[in-house]
């Protein structure tokens, strides 16, 4: 079935290191793609998202390129700070287009 | 406030009680969720709704009863709490047409003794 995977956490960096999460997805056309961030003790919230194949989405520093021929979405930042500590979840749209199908998570932690 | 709220933002209840979660989101938005979020299974679908008077099964939905009398109110109610259910609980919510966006309430941590 369709599913959503990323790579397992936790992933652990010092402050202005380079960060790539991995996800992959499988589907039946071109999905929407999410990626979302839950600071501790929050909701999720959305960070960027890519609607058709080729889109790079990017917000605060994130970008994530929807590539069609691996069916990847990775999520990376050049220089990641303390702030970013987090647990990242990604996510594609149903073809229904009425729920999001989840990645697990992964949590990030950057040390100053 | 304007937004999506949660209550209450903790409990704790035993084994057998009702317990019932509420979720208000103040957009109109059609679309409303319920999450369950566990350790090493991410985010799970417990229950949906299009709109009010519509709802439908998610993947966990055993055990959970949900209405939607009004379209700002989704509450999330537990018939009968066992310890399998201790989890934190979301509420989100979406609008209709061709954004995505589910806008997440807080959250709702529930132990279940």
């Amino acid at each position: 079935g369709d599913s959503v995977t990323q790579m397992e956490g936790p992933v652990t960096l010092s402050e202005e290191a380079f960060l790539t999460i991995n996800c992959t997805y499988t589907a039946t056309g071109y999905p929407s793609l999410f990626w979302y961030v839950q600071y501790p003790g929050e909701g999720l919230q959305l960070l960027l998202k890519a609607t058709k194949a080729d889109d790079k989405g990017s917000n605060k520093g994130f970008e994530a390129t929807y590539r069609k021929e691996t069916t990847s979405f990775h999520l990376e930042k050049g220089s990641v700070q303390v702030s970013d500590s987090a647990v990242y979840f990604c996510a594609r749209r149903t073809g229904n287009n009425r729920k999001l199908i989840w990645g697990l998570g992964t949590s990030l932690a950057v040390n100053p | 406030d304007a937004g999506i709220t949660q209550s209450p933002r903790y409990k704790i209840t035993e084994t057998g009680r009702q317990v019932t979660l509420m979720c208000h989101q103040t957009w109109s938005h059609s679309y409303m969720f319920w999450y369950r979020q566990d350790l090493g299974h991410g985010l799970r679908l417990i229950y949906y709704s299009a709109a009010a008077d519509i709802t439908d099964k998610g993947e966990v939905p055993d055990g959970y009863v949900v209405s939607r009398s009004k379209t700002e109110n989704f509450p999330l109610t537990l018939e009968s709490a066992t310890r399998s259910q201790t989890s934190v609980y979301f509420c989100a919510s979406r609008e209709t047409g061709v954004t995505d966006t589910q806008y997440f309430g807080p959250g709702t941590r529930l132990t279940v003794l």
